[in-house]
């Protein structure tokens, strides 16, 4: 059992860049999220979806996009790439939504993006 | 708006000697708290889910506290290890979930 697989693992980008994150999970979970995580701050939502083809914004979305076109993937798009993106991406699902009261959340291992 | 912080930022203790982490959050309304570890590198690792309705939940050396009305949770780990060396993570669930910052435990051997 994988649980959920992120890729790449470590990217270089040049400011304009455009890259996909890729992000697959597989325990049937219906809610799946990405975050960002900056030096010495939390964890930051940026879009999140509750099921293949539906997909809502998070706390910090500019600059990103997303879909869900199958249960088990969820791939985040940088378009025009800034170097305030330079951050660790988390990718995460879960079976119930994050607003249900006992449910699990279950982590990739983060991609390291650099933005110069 | 939730403000979850975890002080302090960094902590080192010798082998043996219990550990107390704390987290605090501003907006009591909440469904739930969890501890995360993250290892180097790594994702996060869901340690511990303390349902609002409930004051602690323990795991083998893991024991975490929650007290709702003066927003603060504890997490304890006894008898500490040169392998409990992490990032430990809380996150508060309302509407959303809410992150700390992390506080970084190095055991020394």
């Amino acid at each position: 059992n994988a649980g959920v697989t992120q890729t790449p693992k470590f990217r270089i980008l040049k400011i304009g860049q455009s890259m996909t994150l890729q992000c697959t999970q597989d325990m049937n979970h219906n809610y799946m999220y990405w975050y960002r995580q900056d030096p010495g701050m939390g964890l930051k939502l940026i879009y999140y979806s509750v099921g293949a083809g539906i997909t809502d914004k998070g706390e910090v979305p500019n600059g990103y996009n997303v879909s869900r076109s199958t249960t088990e993937d969820f791939p985040l798009r940088l378009e025009l790439a800034a170097p305030s993106q330079t951050s660790v991406y988390f990718c995460a699902s879960s079976w119930g939504g994050f607003w249900e009261k006992g449910n699990t959340i279950y982590f990739g291992e983060g991609s390291w993006l650099t933005v110069v | 708006k939730q403000e979850v912080t975890q002080i302090p930022a960094a902590l080192s203790v010798p082998e043996g000697e219990n550990l107390v982490l704390n987290c605090s959050f501003t907006d009591s309304a909440i469904y739930n708290l969890q501890w995360f570890r993250q290892d180097p590198g790594k994702g996060l690792t869901s340690l511990l889910l303390i349902q609002s309705s409930q004051r602690e939940q323990t795991s083998g050396r893991l024991n975490a506290s929650l007290d709702k009305s003066s927003g603060r949770s504890t997490l304890y780990i006894a008898a500490s290890q040169p392998g409990d060396s992490a990032t430990y993570l809380c996150a508060v669930k309302r509407d959303k979930l809410s992150f700390g910052a992390g506080t970084t435990v190095t055991v020394r051997a």
